[in-house]
């Protein structure tokens, strides 16, 4: 079974700018969170989605959204890049949900300058 | 609002010794799950045990264990005769349960490097 995939891997922008990351889940996995990870803040939650349906939320400005779609893909945009959104993002996919194994996705490396 | 305090920074120990990663956390929840990650270089997240708090029993898988006090709020890892191939970082992680959705989250500590020395 294919694992959790990321696309972009690594991505260079400019402060201003908007930016979409994309996440495949493993077959069948129907939540998926996204995760930024940072040297000073760590590992921390943005959201969660389920069946096309975000079930979760995190402490994050407005300007990070994400979506899923049917097929349990999903995207995350972040608008308006500040040099602090230079990141880590980490995706993952579960079953069912937070509780759930985590399974992780190799990350898409973002940089802002 | 939930906090996971992981207090060693780094650790190193020799090939084949037993070591412990320890983990604080506190909330005012009752009903929550505990999980420990591992992050090795380059590689992606993967899950190394979870806990239930409800669960009195310390969970094990293979090599690995905890040791959950419920009521000290604390989670420390025990990695037995450890191997080369446990060299990453580990990362203890909260996730609250609560009636309903929109809340919750998982709560990551800052991480322990863990090198295995040959």
């Amino acid at each position: 079974k294919a694992g959790v995939t990321q696309t972009p891997r690594y991505l260079i922008k400019t402060r201003g700018q908007q930016v979409t990351l994309s996440c495949s889940p493993i077959s069948g996995h129907r939540s998926v969170s996204w995760y930024q990870q940072t040297p000073g803040q760590g590992l921390q939650f943005l959201f969660e989605y389920f069946s096309e349906t975000q079930r979760n939320k995190g402490n994050f400005p407005g300007r990070f959204s994400g979506r899923q779609f049917s097929n349990s893909r999903s995207e995350m945009n972040v608008s308006t890049l500040e040099l602090g959104d230079s990141a880590l993002y980490l995706c993952a996919s579960s079953l069912g949900g937070l509780t759930d194994t985590q399974y992780f996705g190799p990350g898409t490396r973002l940089t802002v300058l | 609002a939930q906090t996971v305090t992981q207090s060693q920074p780094e650790m190193s120990v020799q090939e084949a010794e037993t070591v412990t990663l320890s983990c604080t956390y506190d909330t005012s929840e009752n009903n929550y799950y505990l999980f420990w990650y591992k992050q090795p270089p380059s590689r992606q997240m993967i899950l190394v045990i979870r806990q239930e708090a409800y669960k009195q029993q310390n969970a094990t898988e293979n090599r690995f264990s905890v040791n959950f006090q419920k009521a000290a709020k604390s989670f420390s890892l025990k990695i037995s005769d450890s191997q080369l191939g446990d060299t990453a970082m580990y990362f203890c992680a909260f996730m609250n349960l609560l009636s309903n959705f929109g809340n919750e989250k998982l709560t990551f500590g800052t991480g322990t490097r863990l090198t295995i020395i040959p």
